[in-house]
């Protein structure tokens, strides 16, 4: 069983139409949550680290929030260039690693 | 920045051969990790580092070993090379064992086995 699960697994948005990403995770003693974007061919880019229920972070059209079941990446007026493929990731209890969701595909057309 | 660098982008091999991916950080981090990510399956955990010579396995170590000479450097390396070995192959680095802190990842290095 998935700990991580990303939804949609793709979303087509139209520029300016704002949306949220999805990710609920079934971990037990969370240290961490992060959002990651990658670009075709690339690797991962950081975006953010959410560590506590309750929390918020924002980078320019993104705005990552945390609850203590899920994580959601609201994207505001979207633009083409945002267009990637968006990972969700947990650190749990001692744990060096961490645990991926499978991501959502996002496409956003002028 | 962090910087974190794979030694080749795209890596064509052939059955049975022994394959060497090579990583570099530098900005001191005491974690290396080795992950593949294969499409509809995500990024799986293959190896990690948190020191020089200590490894541990991940998720799917099977056909792969590590080496950690030096703190800036982990190798990844495939045995005897098989076709359910191709895929895209991320290193990434992160600071301490004992921060929850995010992890940077190189470019990727393509593999192809045939």
């Amino acid at each position: 069983e998935d700990q991580v699960t990303q939804s949609p697994e793709a979303l087509r948005l139209q520029e300016g139409e704002s949306s949220s990403l999805n990710c609920s995770y079934t971990v037990s003693g969370l240290r961490g949550l992060f959002w990651y974007r990658q670009d075709p061919g690339k690797g991962p880019e950081f975006l953010f680290t959410l560590y506590s229920a309750g929390e918020e972070k924002e980078k320019e059209r993104l705005k990552a929030t945390l609850t203590k079941k899920e994580s959601f990446l609201h994207i505001t007026a979207p633009k083409p260039e945002d267009s990637a493929t968006y990972l969700c990731a947990v650190q749990e209890g001692s744990g060096y690693a961490l645990n991926f969701g499978k991501g959502t595909s996002l496409l956003v057309t002028p | 920045d962090v910087k974190v660098t794979q030694s080749s982008r795209y890596l064509v091999k052939r059955t049975g051969e022994k394959v060497f991916l090579e990583c570099v950080q530098d900005m001191d981090h005491e974690n290396m990790f080795w992950y593949r990510q294969d499409p509809g399956l995500g990024l799986r955990l293959i190896y990690f580092s948190y020191d020089v010579k200590m490894k541990e396995k991940g998720d799917i170590p099977e056909g792969y070993s590590v080496s950690r000479e030096k703190k800036e450097r982990f190798s990844l390396i495939l045995e005897s090379a098989s076709t359910n070995q191709t895929s895209m192959y991320l290193c990434a680095s992160s600071l301490l064992y004992e921060k929850v802190d995010e992890q940077f990842f190189g470019p990727g290095t393509r593999l192809t086995v045939l």
